[in-house]
């Protein structure tokens, strides 16, 4: 069982809103996640980390409409007011010194 | 703000020998856990070293015995020689950087635009 779990694809139209979700193996807790964003062109794009307390520090420039959030083993990522810009993947992230550094399989993201 | 940049990619035969390098500007590198992640073709994202601020190394099961990660704080870069490559090891290669400095374990927060690594015959 992979340590994160994503959808392969989701899909939502212009405008609406999107939730990506990203589950942990079960028997883990208390793991902070990270999302990126990864365009066909260019390198992937730190979007956040949501940490175990719920709080959660954005990069750059990233915008008010996508925000993070967990229950338990499961962590999202909620896209709202879709743009066409944001058709991309999306991958989850989290890391521990037994674990090293390990990114969900991501989520094809497509906006209709 | 700062950015990342990979150079050193290509093609080479399996068995070959790279050397990739990751350069920083706008930014300080020392303090920060540096990494490189791989992406091949079709396939999502891969953690495949990383070097702590003091120089501690970290390999992936797959990579190692074959990766030798490395930093020089004074020219604000990282590299990975990377040996005995094999026709799996294709992917566009990117360094990484992590959030807060000093944390070794934490999320990446800056990448660069990747280089491209070709292992073919």
């Amino acid at each position: 069982q992979s340590v994160l779990t994503q959808s392969p694809s989701a899909s939502a139209s212009l405008g609406a809103s999107v939730k990506l979700t990203c589950t942990l193996r079960s028997g883990l807790t208390n793991f902070a996640v990270a999302w990126h964003q990864k365009r066909p062109e260019g390198g992937p794009r730190f979007l956040m980390k949501v940490n175990t307390d719920g709080s959660h520090r954005k990069g750059d420039g990233i915008p008010d409409r996508f925000s993070g959030s967990s229950s338990g083993a499961e962590h999202y990522l909620t896209i709202s007011g879709l743009q066409s810009e944001d058709e991309a993947d999306y991958y989850c992230q989290t890391w521990s010194v037994d674990l090293s550094w390990v990114f969900g399989g991501g989520t094809k993201l497509t906006v209709l | 703000e700062g950015q990342l940049l990979e150079s050193g990619g290509g093609l080479v035969h399996p068995g070959g020998t790279l050397r990739l390098s990751c350069a920083a500007s706008g930014l300080t590198l020392s303090g920060f856990a540096l990494s490189w992640v791989r992406q091949a073709p079709g396939k999502g994202l891969e953690w495949v070293a990383t070097i702590s601020p003091t120089g501690r190394v970290y390999y992936a099961e797959s990579v190692k015995g074959r990766l030798a990660i490395s930093r020089d704080n004074s020219k604000n870069s990282m590299s990975v020689e990377m040996h005995s490559l094999r026709v799996e090891d294709s992917a566009v290669y990117y360094c990484a950087k992590v959030l807060e400095r000093w944390l070794v374990q934490d999320a990446f927060d800056m990448w660069g635009q990747g280089t491209a690594v070709t292992v073919a015959s």
